[in-house]
């Protein structure tokens, strides 16, 4: 099976802030990485597929990047709403395994 | 817009069975695949099992292989998770999805909770 790890595994944060979450595969997924926000108590949503495919009708302050085994989440100016868990998820190998998740907090 | 809407969740003895179901609308359920995802009291997200759009393909996290089943019914637009020989590590909300393709899930129903305990 495919390994996710993400980094860091929580952050506080200042609405404005720009933020960057990591994640890592055990091995080479390509470009099959996707970003899953959730909410407490709330389903997880998607954010972005394929490692930087915006999902539609998500805000553009969000992007993803990287391909292989290396991708980043972006929030370029967070937002009072932003402030959530997210979680990776790859989906070029079954079982397609999320990562452990980062939760972003009000600093 | 989707609308999936999970039930048939609740308390559980250990060694016992419980059938989930997920109805859905606003899709076109025929073409869609469809997935369990589920979660722990206080963790991640774990991939437990889809379905292909017209049920012919399943895959199952090993977590539950032999124990979990998934079938659909397109003509009733409705997803079911069969769970048998439950244990208490099975405990957790219980998710359905849809995606285009099997991966990512684009839309989830709002889970159910199953809980395995005597």
């Amino acid at each position: 099976d495919i390994q996710m790890t993400q980094s860091p595994s929580s952050l506080s944060a200042s609405v404005g802030d720009r933020v960057t979450i990591t994640c890592r595969a055990s091995q080479s997924i390509t470009s099959y990485l996707n970003w899953y926000q959730q909410k407490p108590g709330k389903a997880p949503k998607l954010l972005i597929y394929t490692a930087s495919s915006l999902q539609s009708g998500v805000p553009s302050r969000f992007s993803g990047s990287g391909s292989g085994t290396d991708f980043t989440l972006t929030i370029s100016s967070l937002q009072p709403e932003d402030f959530a868990t997210y979680y990776c998820q790859q989906s070029y190998s079954t079982p397609f395994t999320f990562g452990p998740g980062t939760k972003v907090d009000i600093k | 817009q989707v609308q999936l809407v999970e039930s048939g969740g609740g308390l559980v003895k250990p060694g016992g069975s419980l059938r989930l179901s997920c109805a859905a609308s606003g899709l076109t359920f025929s073409d869609y695949y469809m997935s369990w995802i589920r979660q722990a009291p206080g963790k991640g997200l774990e991939w437990v099992s889809y379905i292909s759009s017209s049920g012919s393909t399943t895959y199952y996290a090993d977590s539950v292989k032999g124990r979990f089943t998934i079938s659909r019914d397109n003509a009733k637009n409705s997803l079911y998770l069969q769970m048998n020989s439950l244990r208490a590590e099975d405990t957790a909300v219980y998710y359905c999805a849809s995606s285009f393709l099997a991966a990512p899930s684009e839309d989830w129903g709002q889970g159910t909770l199953v809980t395995v305990s005597s």
